[in-house]
């Protein structure tokens, strides 16, 4: 079955370190998103990607890093600069043309230690 | 600023009735209005996606409305069953010539469903 897969489904990170969050799509989709998710609030954009090797910032987007090298990849670093990290992180995908809806991933959960 | 309320903040019903989910938006230029259900611990999936010319849209027990003139939105999920409890999400898209689909979420319902 075509889906988005985040991994892990749970995160914990210490002072000072940086952790990378897993998001792949077999779904064919061009554009791809990571939103952050915390409670009481919308969804915010981190970074989102239109096509690989291009990704731009998203309203949030200090403390955190991206890459996409591969069409089906858009792993997200949480750097030791995010001061706030524990969150519920989303991954998206869609295709880039008409009003077709994101598809989500399942999410990872961040917490500090 | 784009924004989208919605209410209430969280309802209780008993299992196999009917309720009403509510969104406004203050969204420009719109594009479309999308309603998403989220299971606890789970990503957001996809419910019914509106454009302005249309005004309701049904998948299975949901039924979304929308009013382009007053820009309100509203969920209505009817006979109500224990799989419902969730939290709802209103999405607006506004056209943004870019590739961050302008989206402004909603805070969501949080729908609980009792036996």
């Amino acid at each position: 079955d075509g889906g988005i897969t985040q991994s892990p489904k749970y995160l914990f990170r210490k002072e000072g370190q940086n952790v990378t969050l897993s998001c792949e799509q077999n779904l064919n989709h061009d554009a791809m998103y990571w939103y952050r998710q915390d409670p009481g609030q919308g969804l915010r954009l981190i970074y989102y990607s239109q096509i690989v090797n291009d990704f731009q910032k998203g309203d949030i987007a200090e403390g955190y890093s991206v890459s996409r090298e591969k069409k089906e990849s858009f792993p997200l670093t949480v750097t030791s600069a995010q001061k706030n990290p524990t969150a519920f992180y989303l991954c998206a995908s869609r295709v880039s043309a008409g009003t077709q809806p994101q598809h989500f991933g399942d999410g990872t959960r961040l917490s500090i230690l | 600023k784009n924004q989208v309320e919605q209410s209430p903040q969280s309802l209780i019903i008993l299992e196999g009735k009917n309720c009403t989910l509510q969104c406004n938006y203050t969204v420009s230029p719109f594009s479309n209005l999308r309603w998403y259900k989220q299971d606890t611990g789970r990503g957001p999936v996809s419910l019914t996606i509106m454009t302005f010319s249309e005004n309701t849209k049904s998948n299975g027990r949901y039924t979304a409305t929308l009013d382009a003139d007053t820009k309100q939105s509203s969920l209505h999920i009817t006979a109500s069953q224990l799989s419902d409890s969730a939290s709802y999400i209103c999405v607006v898209s506004a056209y943004s010539g870019g590739g961050a689909d302008g989206l402004t979420f909603g805070k969501g319902t949080h729908l609980i469903i009792q036996p």
